[in-house]
This record gives C-alpha cells, structure tokens and sequence, in this order.
C-alpha cells in the first residue's frame, strides 16, 4: 500500500537537544510538508518541499531545519534554538503544491521535551 | 489570505446527516474548497474537493452556491465512527496547496 510512513510515533527529548523526525512516501509525489499541531488547534505550517532539493519556509520556521535529498524523503530537524517544541508533528505529501493536489498525512510524531 | 469561519462543535444522533457549513467571503477566484477529517492522534484525510455547484463522492456531498461565499459538507447517515474533526480550507488565490490554512475546524461528536 502507498503511504507515508512517519516515525517514532511518541518521541521525548532533553531540553537543549536536537532531534530529527523521519518523514517517508512511496507515493511517487512531488511535494513534501511538515505541520506543527498544538492541542486543540488547527495544523500550522513549517516547511515544505516542491521538488527535490527545494524547500520553503511556511509559516513558523524558526527552530526547525529541513533536507530534500531523496524523492521520498523529508526529514525535519527540530532544533535547540526552537522555544516550544512539544507538539504533534504531520508530514504529507501531495503529487504537486497545486490547491487541487490533495495532501496526504502520515500519522504524526508526538514529540515531547523536558 | 481567504479566511473560513465554520462552527466550532456539532453533536448529532447515529444515522442522520449532518451538514457543516463554512463561510468563506474573501475566497478568490482560483481557489478550490477542500475539506479533511482528523481523527484523534490521527493525520486528517482528504474527503472531498470543490470549486462549484456539487460534488459528491462514496463518502459524502459537497455543496457550493453560485457566489461560492460558503459551502456545505453533507455527510449521510452518520455513524459513530464519523466521529472527528472536519476542516474547511480555502487558499489564497495563489492556487498553491502550500497556502492553504488549517483552522481549528468542527469536532463533530456522533451519539447513539
């Protein structure tokens, strides 16, 4: 089955540390994305990719770094520098950045930092 | 950036249908109408897509007015496992998924 494959599912960190979420398709698509979920609220976007070796700051970047090196990969680092980084982290994809291209979810790294 | 306002909660009985309506007043000429459902824990997925009139698939309708200032997502025969938060997006005439705004949607609880 095509998909998207995050992991760990529940991740806990050290304050000061950084931590790197994996994010894999094999549905052959363009566009990549990472959003950022706080409870009770809607998803928020970090970064996203277009093609490979291509990305772009959304909405809250700061603290966060990203890679595009293979098709089907987009891991997302979250860094020390990143003030509240306790959430829950979704990646998708999407065959182009187009509005008519739906998204697809993984479902989600919960990431908590102490 | 076109803005959608739509209710923050809906509490329904199993098999009645449930629409959900969004209002969308600034939605620019390019842009599509997507909703997603997200189920604790869960991504959202993808349930339905419109740019005008009806659209309707295996899981539920879609309507949009002529104006297209609002839609109405129309899920039949609710069950309890519809139980979950429904999202309306809208973009923002840039025509690019990346532009597209998830709110806080509507949790939708189903009841026996």
């Amino acid at each position: 089955d095509g998909g998207i494959t995050q992991s760990p599912k529940y991740l806990f960190r050290k304050e000061g540390q950084n931590v790197t979420l994996s994010c894999e398709q094999n549905l052959n698509h363009d566009a990549m994305y990472w959003y950022r979920q706080d409870p009770g609220q809607g998803l928020r976007l970090i970064y996203y990719s277009q093609i490979v070796n291509d990305f772009q700051k959304g909405d809250i970047a700061e603290g966060y770094s990203v890679s595009r090196e293979k098709k089907e990969s987009f891991p997302l680092t979250v860094t020390s520098a990143q003030k509240n980084p306790t959430a829950f982290y979704l990646c998708a994809s999407s065959v182009w950045t187009g509005q008519d291209s739906p998204l697809h979810f993984g479902n989600g790294t919960r990431l908590t930092v102490t | 950036l076109a803005k959608t306002t739509q209710p923050i909660s809906m509490d329904s009985y199993e098999g009645q249908e449930v629409n959900i309506t969004c209002s969308h007043n600034n939605i620019a000429t390019n842009d599509y109408i997507t909703w997603y459902q997200q189920f604790p824990s869960q991504g959202p997925r993808f349930i339905i897509q419109g740019y005008k009139t009806k659209v309707t698939n295996e899981v539920a309708s879609l309507f949009i007015p002529a104006d297209r200032k609002s839609s109405t997502l129309s899920l039949p025969r609710v069950s309890l496992s519809d139980t979950a938060v429904y999202y309306c997006l809208v973009g923002d005439d840039t025509g690019t998924a990346s532009k597209l705004t998830f709110g806080t949607g509507t949790r939708l609880q189903v009841t026996l």
